[in-house]
């Protein structure tokens, strides 16, 4: 199972807002609604952001949404902040093996 | 609250096998899936498999298929990952998490471990 597809970097100004996209195929992200997205600082575990293509976990802030046009997710992240600065991951289900892929990651920096 | 708490660092040699626990807390254990991830020191997210924690079935990922073990203990409410065959390349942080089809929002704080000669 190959990596989702990530830009490795994006970049944005304080309250700008940048979106990263993460491509699969019919067998992922475009035939299942199991999309997540997830944020992760330096040496710190994973922090999951956006679940089921769209929906936020309970206190994170409505500047992160997320959406899915075929076989391509994308989490957007609007008036950009500071601690925004991080490594963001998509990932999803695999039906085809009950299985779950992650994407390559990409470094979101504010600049 | 949810809470996964993991063992601590290990420092293994080549060929050996580790073995990392996550005990859960705060939810029905039996409930939920136990997935196991790895990342290498500046290396992206890597799903290594999963368990569901009320059946015991598990799903592994290829790339770990022959090395890996993943069981549970449901009256400690704990799973565990059994790697075997370790080269230096096993080098990671390996989490635990709790979800369903995929991993939810609640997850261990890692687990280092360096396999090293």
């Amino acid at each position: 199972q190959s990596a989702l597809t990530q830009p490795p970097s994006a970049s944005g100004s304080p309250g700008q807002s940048v979106t990263i996209s993460c491509t699969g195929t019919r067998s992922d992200v475009g035939g299942y609604n199991y999309v997540s997205w997830f944020q992760q600082h330096p040496g710190k575990a994973p922090k999951l952001m956006i679940y089921e293509v769209t929906k936020r976990p309970s206190g994170v802030p409505d500047r992160f949404s997320g959406s899915k046009s075929g076989n391509t997710a994308s989490l957007t992240v609007s008036g950009l902040r500071a601690e925004d600065e991080a490594d963001y991951y998509c990932s999803s289900y695999v039906g085809s093996n009950n299985h779950v892929v992650f994407g390559g990651g990409t470094k979101l920096t504010v600049l | 609250q949810v809470q996964l708490v993991q063992s601590g660092t290990e420092v293994k040699k080549p060929g050996a096998s580790v073995k990392v626990s996550c005990k859960a807390s705060g939810y029905t254990f039996t409930s939920y899936a136990i997935h196991w991830v790895r990342q290498a020191p500046g290396q992206r997210l890597e799903w290594m498999g999963w368990i569901n924690a009320g059946k015991g079935n598990t799903k592994y990922s290829q790339k770990f298929q022959a090395r890996v073990t993943i069981t549970r203990d449901t009256s400690a409410s704990t799973a565990f990952m059994e790697l075997s065959s370790l080269i230096s390349e096993d080098t990671a942080v390996y989490y635990c998490a709790r979800g369903g089809p995929v991993a939810g929002s609640d997850w261990g704080q890692g687990t280092l471990v360096t396999v090293s000669s």
